[in-house]
């Protein structure tokens, strides 16, 4: 059963990086059966999709965050990455690290327990 | 983007009812629609993908029709860990976008 658990500062600075790991257990990031993605929630809100990276680098981003997103695997650690940049208060959020299937229609998401980020001077 | 529209926001219901949450997309979707439920304080936890596929190990009580637009969430003979918030989400089109959410509360 697959496992996934972020990792990365609770704090960060306006106009600065928010970087967040995800780590994997129970399954490889290097399977072309899967996306690996991330999802936000900020406090009291709805789930906005940020978007995913698939095996072979392919990355799909929220156009609305596409600016300032890199997804990035590193498949000797069985990890992959998020870095936003550019924050401000408005990503302050749960964030939450994902799989997603190929085809998405074949199976259920998993996700991870998230993470909690503020964006805060 | 493809707007989703959860009805109703938020319903309070017993033990052992019958409730049905529904989701409308703003256009299209085939079946390519997924719903997750979500506790206070925890990760989302997917129930039903594919719009009626149910996911393993989540009761059969948990039950999703639809198609196109138009698509719901039944869950019978409520039972307390059943209280919590349901998300529907939509994958036929990036970005990726969820409805609001229908937090569902105990009468």
């Amino acid at each position: 059963q697959v496992q996934l658990q972020e990792s990365g500062p609770g704090l960060v600075k306006p106009s600065e990086t928010l970087s967040l790991t995800c780590t994997v257990s129970g399954a490889s990031v290097s399977s072309s059966s899967y996306y690996w993605g991330w999802i936000r929630q900020p406090p009291g809100k709805g789930l906005e999709w940020i978007g995913y990276i698939y095996y072979n680098g392919s990355t799909y981003y929220n156009p609305s965050l596409k600016s300032r997103v890199t997804i990035s695997l590193d498949t000797s650690k069985n990890q992959f990455s998020l870095r936003l940049s550019s924050v401000t208060a408005a990503d302050t959020a749960v964030y939450y690290c994902a799989r997603a299937p190929v085809p998405l229609y074949s199976s259920s998401w998993s996700w991870g327990q998230g993470t909690l980020v503020t964006v805060s001077s | 983007d493809i707007q989703m529209t959860q009805s109703p926001s938020s319903l309070s219901a017993s033990v052992g009812d019958r409730v049905t949450i529904t989701c409308r997309a703003s256009q299209g979707i085939s079946h390519y629609l997924a719903w997750f439920q979500q506790k206070p304080g925890k990760a989302p936890k997917a129930l039903i993908y594919a719009a009626s596929s149910l996911q393993s190990g989540v009761p059969s009580k948990f039950s999703g029709s639809g198609s196109g637009t138009d698509f719901t969430l039944t869950i019978s003979s409520l039972q307390p860990e059943d209280f919590a918030t349901y998300h529907c989400q939509q994958y036929n089109t990036y970005p990726i976008t969820f409805g609001q959410g229908t937090r569902l509360e105990m009468k």
